[in-house]
């Protein structure tokens, strides 16, 4: 089955830039879409179709791609921050959803 | 403003049948292009997408939990239900219904989420 590689966690100092790296065979077919989890509670969209970023999210999480790696970066980290983050997308015909394996940030 | 809640036993004993329902509201499941999904995370693991219905009845299910899945619609209540036959302890999870948004171009993601669900499964 399709797969979506992250690293399992990043640590980063308070004004730091975060970059965690989403990795998958289909990223250079489909978009990629990143989330913000906190504990005990729901995921967030952060970014969607790779760069886009919805109304309300921080200017600090931009997102990025290339070949077959998506970035998410969190530049300026603040301790509001630290949260699981995962990224989504498709398998290469667009028909299955795939989340990754989740990146922790630690600030 | 879109919401949607999860509903559904919190227990359930290996080899039963799991019923969740998800209530929501601020859109319709009659509207050409909405559709919605559940996704489930066991504790302190990742989020693992189950499956999506469409606003024409249209469904889709992760290959690898298919044959275990049903998802349905009443769209005169606003509801999305899925149900899991042959539960496990594995299958223990937070288990969240989510509002698909697409584009133009066809392109989809989850936005909002509910709350989420814990249900446990132990005899």
């Amino acid at each position: 089955s399709y797969e979506l590689t992250q690293p399992p966690s990043v640590s980063v100092s308070p004004g730091q830039t975060a970059r965690i790296t989403c990795s998958g065979d289909a990223l250079p077919k489909q978009f990629a879409y990143w989330y913000q989890q906190k504990p005990g509670q729901a995921p967030v969209l952060l970014i969607y179709k790779d760069i886009e970023r919805p109304s309300g999210i921080p200017e600090r999480f931009s997102g990025s791609s290339s070949g077959t790696t998506v970035t998410l970066t969190i530049s300026g980290v603040q301790a509001e921050d630290e949260a699981d983050y995962y990224c989504q997308s498709a398998d290469s015909s667009g028909t299955y959803y795939v989340f990754g394996t989740g990146t922790k940030v630690s600030v | 403003q879109i919401t949607l809640r999860e509903s559904g036993p919190t227990l359930v004993k290996p080899t039963q049948t799991l019923t969740l329902t998800c209530s929501f509201s601020g859109f319709s499941l009659t509207t050409s292009g909405v559709a919605v999904g559940w996704i489930r995370q066991p504790p302190g693991e990742a989020l693992e997408w189950l499956a999506l219905i469409y606003w024409d009845d249209d469904t889709r299910y992760s290959p690898s939990l298919k044959s275990r899945l049903t998802i349905t619609k009443d769209t005169s209540k606003n509801q999305v239900v899925l149900t899991m036959t042959n539960m496990d302890p594995v299958d223990t999870a937070t288990y969240f219904c989510a509002h698909r948004r697409n584009d133009s171009g066809g392109y989809s993601w989850f936005d909002p989420w509910g709350q989420g669900t814990l249900v446990t499964v132990s005899s």
